[in-house]
Order: C-alpha cells, then sequence, then structure tokens
C-alpha cells in the first residue's frame, strides 16, 4: 500500500524567507508525485506534479519541489514566502498500477504561516 | 472554462437520512474523483468514475455510492447518515483515468450531520 508523511502540522516563515514543506511518500515502484494548496472553505488547486525527468519540478505561484529518490522524498519549496501563501499544503501520490487511475493518496497536510 | 461545480455547498442533514451530492466536472473530462475530508482522518479517495463505470473504491461502507452519467456529471449518495458523516466532500475531475494526469478539484459540499 502507498502512503505519505508530511512531518509538520504547521510550518512558520516570515515573509520574504525562502519555505520549504517536507514530503516522504512510500510506494512500490516508480512514484507520481503531486503538491496541492487549500484555501480557507474552498477545494484543493493543483500546484505541480512529478512524473518522470528532471528532479526540480516548477509549478503554479512561484513554487517549486525537489524529488529525491534515494530519500523517497518530495519536498514543496518557495524561494521568497508571501503572505498570500498562507493555506493548507497537501502531498500526494499515485503508484505504478495503472489501475489505481486518479486515486490519490494524500498527506496530512501542512499549514503554512507566513508572517509579515 | 468553467472548473468543476459542486452542488449544494452546504447540507446540514438528520441522522438516518440519506443524502446525494452533485458534481460537474470541467467541459470536457471523463474522469471524477470523490474525496472526503474531516480533520481527523484528512482527505480519503471515496471512489472514481470513468465512461459512466466505476474505476476504483476506497474503503469506505456500502452506504457510500456514487454514479456517472453520459454527460460526466456524476452524483455521489450517502444512506443512513451517521454522526461521523460529517465532513466536506471534494469532487476532482481529470480529463483521462491514468496516473499522469492533474485532477481539479471543485469548492465542495460540506455536509453536517445532527
Amino acid at each position: 500500500a502507498q502512503s505519505v508523511a508530511q512531518p509538520e502540522d504547521q510550518v512558520n516563515v516570515a515573509e520574504g524567507n525562502p519555505l520549504t514543506v517536507k514530503c516522504t511518500y512510500s510506494v512500490s515502484g516508480n512514484p507520481y508525485l503531486f503538491w496541492y494548496v487549500q484555501y480557507p472553505n474552498r477545494g484543493l488547486q493543483f500546484l505541480l506534479k512529478y512524473i518522470t525527468g528532471d528532479n526540480l519540478v516548477k509549478g503554479s505561484y512561484g513554487f517549486e519541489a525537489e524529488f529525491n529518490k534515494s530519500q523517497t522524498s518530495f519536498h514543496l519549496k518557495k524561494p521568497s514566502a508571501l503572505v498570500s501563501d498562507s493555506a493548507l499544503y497537501f502531498c500526494a501520490v499515485r503508484g505504478p498500477n495503472n489501475n489505481a487511475g486518479n486515486m490519490l493518496t494524500f498527506g496530512g497536510g501542512t499549514r503554512l504561516m507566513v508572517k509579515p | 472554462k468553467a472548473g468543476v461545480t459542486q452542488t449544494p455547498r452546504y447540507l446540514i442533514k438528520t441522522r438516518g437520512q440519506q443524502v446525494t451530492l452533485s458534481c460537474s466536472p470541467i467541459s470536457g473530462h471523463r474522469s471524477v474523483s470523490w474525496y472526503q475530508q474531516t480533520p481527523g482522518q484528512g482527505l480519503q479517495f471515496l471512489f472514481e468514475y470513468f465512461s459512466e463505470t466505476q474505476r476504483n473504491k476506497g474503503n469506505f461502507p456500502g452506504r457510500f455510492s456514487g454514479r456517472q452519467f453520459s454527460n460526466s456529471r456524476s452524483e455521489m449518495n450517502v444512506s443512513t447518515l451517521e454522526l461521523g458523516d460529517s465532513a466536506l466532500y471534494l469532487c476532482a475531475s481529470s480529463p483521462r483515468s491514468d496516473r499522469v494526469a492533474e485532477a481539479f478539484f471543485g469548492q465542495g459540499t460540506r455536509l453536517t450531520v445532527v
């Protein structure tokens, strides 16, 4: 069975500083990894995905994520945080079995607080 | 292009009742997935429909069911509601049913069971 761990319930960062939201995964075979963001009373918005290729993936709103196969990690990063980045962030994985279709396994979420 | 539309946005039901939630996917998307989000369990996969067929099902009791129509719109039904069914129910659509396509989520239906 596949799983995703987001070890930090909350990350606090000052505006303008770099931010990292951590994610580790467990899946047999090559993973397909995703980051989503959720603002209050809203659904999830897609940020970026890793399918194959370059380990550094660039996404929406200046976010990027680094895939590390040996550490089974897919950390979300941004060079300079904005107050408006404050939200709930979810890491998700799909396994290698194509029969899994669109089923996503999500981590528990990390609340990002960016302070002015 | 319109996004994923879920109706209603909010719903209050009494224990023992049943409820039907609706999801209209992005135009052209044929895959619709449903997720339950609760503070305790997080985001959990309910089921996926593709071309009117259930493709996958999560670990939920049989009280949770769904269907997809020929226009790709989907409904999910929960019968004999329990207090623990109170949650945000999210629908997501994708153009295809494969590992590569990202899912686009609606704003959700917040169900409260009293």
